[in-house]
């Protein structure tokens, strides 16, 4: 385990279709974060789960946005009815304790076009 | 008003130069303080965490400005592998909100 995994790398799919996104974190980190950036902007904090617990939503996490952690491992977020507004990079972190000098762990990133 | 304000720049500076970069945050209750480091279509990566009695990492030192609610980063000697968008990163570990609140990022470009 190296690190926070995301697949896809880059989806491109057309305005109306539904998306769906993975995140594969740390391991024996317990919380997991959702974030989108877009260009010329810092990440933007959507979401988070302590192990299977959704803590937090943003109101950015409009109807359209649902994320699970079903097992308190992996996570999805999921996008439907995707809008143009949507195209962004969504990043997942994940991290073992707030308030740790050892910051959060990103993971690559999914890169999402809505055409 | 943003909870966390940087200048977006670009910072253009030679090698060798020294840049300081300066963040301020709206939330008093912030309570812990990152600068993270993203280079161009890649995710942040932590560069340090921030103290309050201010630290320092090699080349780059950070400060921590509570009364004033002020962050800063100091790069000596810059180098050209310093070119990256620095996003100064806050978070209040005392509230509900457990997630980190970013700036918009200072972009640094050192030129030879």
């Amino acid at each position: 385990d190296t690190g926070v995994s995301q697949n896809p790398r880059h989806k491109i799919t057309k305005r109306g279709q539904n998306v769906t996104f993975r995140c594969d974190p740390i391991s024996e980190h317990n919380r997991l974060y959702w974030y989108r950036q877009t260009l010329g902007q810092g990440p933007e904090f959507l979401t988070y789960f302590q192990n299977e617990a959704q803590l937090e939503k943003s109101r950015l996490l409009s109807d359209r946005f649902s994320a699970e952690r079903p097992k308190g491992s992996f996570s999805t977020l999921e996008i439907q009815r995707t809008e143009q507004g949507d195209s962004a990079m969504y990043l997942c972190a994940s991290s073992l304790a707030p308030g740790s000098n050892y910051g959060y762990t990103f993971g690559s990133g999914t890169r999402l076009t809505v055409v | 008003r943003k909870e966390v304000e940087q200048d977006p720049g670009p910072f253009n500076v030679p090698e060798g130069a020294t840049v300081a970069f300066n963040c301020t945050y709206s939330n008093s209750a912030s309570q812990s303080f990152f600068w993270y480091r993203q280079d161009c279509r890649k995710e942040p990566k932590l560069l340090m965490s921030v103290y309050s009695s201010g630290n320092e990492d090699g080349r780059f030192t950070a400060q921590l400005n509570r009364a004033s609610q002020y962050i800063s980063l100091l790069i000596r000697d810059s180098k050209l592998s310093d070119s990256a968008t620095y996003l100064c990163v806050v978070t209040p570990f005392d509230t509900g909100r457990r997630a980190l609140t970013f700036g918009s990022g200072t972009r640094l470009q050192v030129q030879p």
